[in-house]
């Protein structure tokens, strides 16, 4: 079954840290860019960073740029978030999302259940 | 980075035709991409690209694109329609490989 599994999402004090992997399986990992996209409690849909197949290349939206990082283990079919430096507006629903980018059009045709993490004191 | 603007809220009589839309200068250079989600499920892929639909997603769901404004059509709508409608694309300022999303439009079918 072609699917994207989240986990490592929980409570963290403002400052702290916190990884998030995402474990994907039924499709072939590194034929595709990976993103993380993020919901706020009944907010809407934000995107978070984007990393290309080989992870030669990382893009971040600028409110997480310098404190999150992206990586990716094509041997583990395996997705990261390095999230340092959370601030409570960081609190949110993180999806891992596979993309597809072309020259006119990106979309995110799978997506994984999300995992919640909750910056808080 | 770019902006994508959508109504916040749309309502649409069961059986009839709903536009949804979605303005921003990113859809003068590139294509609206559409997603559906419902009350505590992730988002679906709809509509991508030019006017396509991923495997599974009924006929009804159609896409077009004028100028800055992208639309979502559903013609006939349904009451499993009711959801969060999202736009998103490729951002035109600055670094192109950045992506934005619509702020949402809340979909209720009477």
């Amino acid at each position: 079954e072609v699917q994207l599994a989240e986990s490592g999402g929980g409570l963290v004090q403002p400052g702290g840290s916190l990884r998030l992997s995402c474990a994907a399986s039924g499709f072939t990992f590194s034929s595709y860019w990976m993103s993380w996209v993020r919901q706020a409690p009944g907010k809407g849909l934000e995107w978070v960073a984007n990393i290309k197949q080989d992870g030669s290349e990382k893009y971040y939206v600028d409110s997480v740029k310098g404190r999150f990082t992206l990586s990716r283990d094509n041997a583990k079919n395996s997705l990261y978030l390095q999230m340092n430096s959370l601030r409570a507006e960081d609190t949110a629903v993180y999806y891992c999302v596979r993309g597809v980018a072309t020259i006119l059009y990106w979309y995110f045709d799978l997506w994984g259940r999300g995992t919640l993490v909750t910056v808080s004191s | 980075s770019s902006e994508l603007t959508q109504d916040p809220a749309v309502s649409v009589a069961l059986g009839q035709t709903v536009r949804i839309t979605c303005q921003g200068d990113s859809l003068r250079s590139f294509y609206a991409s559409w997603y559906q989600q419902k009350p505590g499920q992730a988002p679906v892929l709809v509509i991508y690209g030019k006017n396509n639909r991923p495997s599974g997603i009924p006929d009804r769901f159609s896409g077009s694109s004028s100028g800055n404004t992208a639309s979502l059509t559903i013609t006939g709508a349904q009451a499993e329609d009711e959801a969060d409608y999202y736009c998103n694309s490729r951002d035109s300022s600055g670094n192109h490989l950045n992506v934005v999303f619509g702020g949402g439009t809340k979909l209720t079918v009477l």
